[in-house]
């Protein structure tokens, strides 16, 4: 049963464009996550956000930015896409950190061309 | 930072076979575990958890966590073409923010 919920599944636009995805999830966790998976299939964490905190890794480009309006919403803006951002993007909420079991959504195809 | 050796890259079964995956972190403050299965299309999904040193099983999957050598391994029994997917180990030390992930393995179950 889904209960981490993007928009959209896929989205195709040119170098130097700005993109925004939603992520939003109904299971009450109150931390969310963004992942790039690459066309390698690894999975890289970008941010992780709670109500309290936002935890950027460090080898995120600033281009990326995490956006929430509460702890069910966590959107990802990239202002200036290059083609290197082309992957899968995938959210996923948690109940705290450590030892809790992360819930990914379905994720965002992006593709730069 | 965390590294993670996943292996194999790719594993093909049979059908009712036994599916063996395996992982090393290398990050001494690691204490949680689990195994996730992403198929085609859609996000990757928590399959089994271990916290503890020894076995864990759930019907067909059985974990197994040394922490000494920070080792988890999956297996899987009885395997069916439903099971065809990719399999990735994750880990955590306490509080952290960071679930790091290995590379994953694509495991290929032939009817």
């Amino acid at each position: 049963e889904t209960a981490v919920f993007q928009t959209p599944n896929y989205h195709v636009t040119q170098v130097g464009n700005e993109v925004s995805f939603n992520c939003k999830q109904t299971l009450g966790h109150d931390t969310m996550y963004w992942y790039k998976q690459d066309s390698k299939k690894l999975l890289k964490i970008m941010f992780s956000y709670n109500n309290k905190q936002l935890i950027v890794n460090e080898t995120v480009p600033r281009r990326f930015s995490p956006q929430s309006s509460d702890k069910a919403h966590l959107n990802l803006r990239i202002k200036s896409v290059e083609p290197e951002d082309s992957a899968v993007y995938l959210c996923a909420s948690s109940l705290g950190q450590g030892r809790n079991t992360l819930y990914f959504g379905a994720g965002t195809r992006l593709s730069v061309l | 930072q965390q590294k993670v050796q996943q292996s194999p890259e790719s594993l093909i079964v049979p059908e009712g076979g036994m599916a063996s995956l395996n992982c090393t972190f290398s990050d001494r403050n690691s204490q949680y575990f689990w195994w996730y299965r992403q198929h085609s299309g859609e996000g990757p999904k928590a399959l089994m958890s271990i916290f503890s040193n020894g076995d864990k099983k759930e019907g067909r999957f059985t974990a197994h966590l040394n922490k000494a050598s920070l080792y988890v391994s999956l297996h899987i029994k009885d395997s069916q073409p439903s099971d065809s997917a990719l399999y990735f180990c994750a880990g955590a030390s306490s509080g952290s923010w960071q679930l790091i992930f290995g590379s994953g393995t694509q495991l290929t179950v032939m009817p």
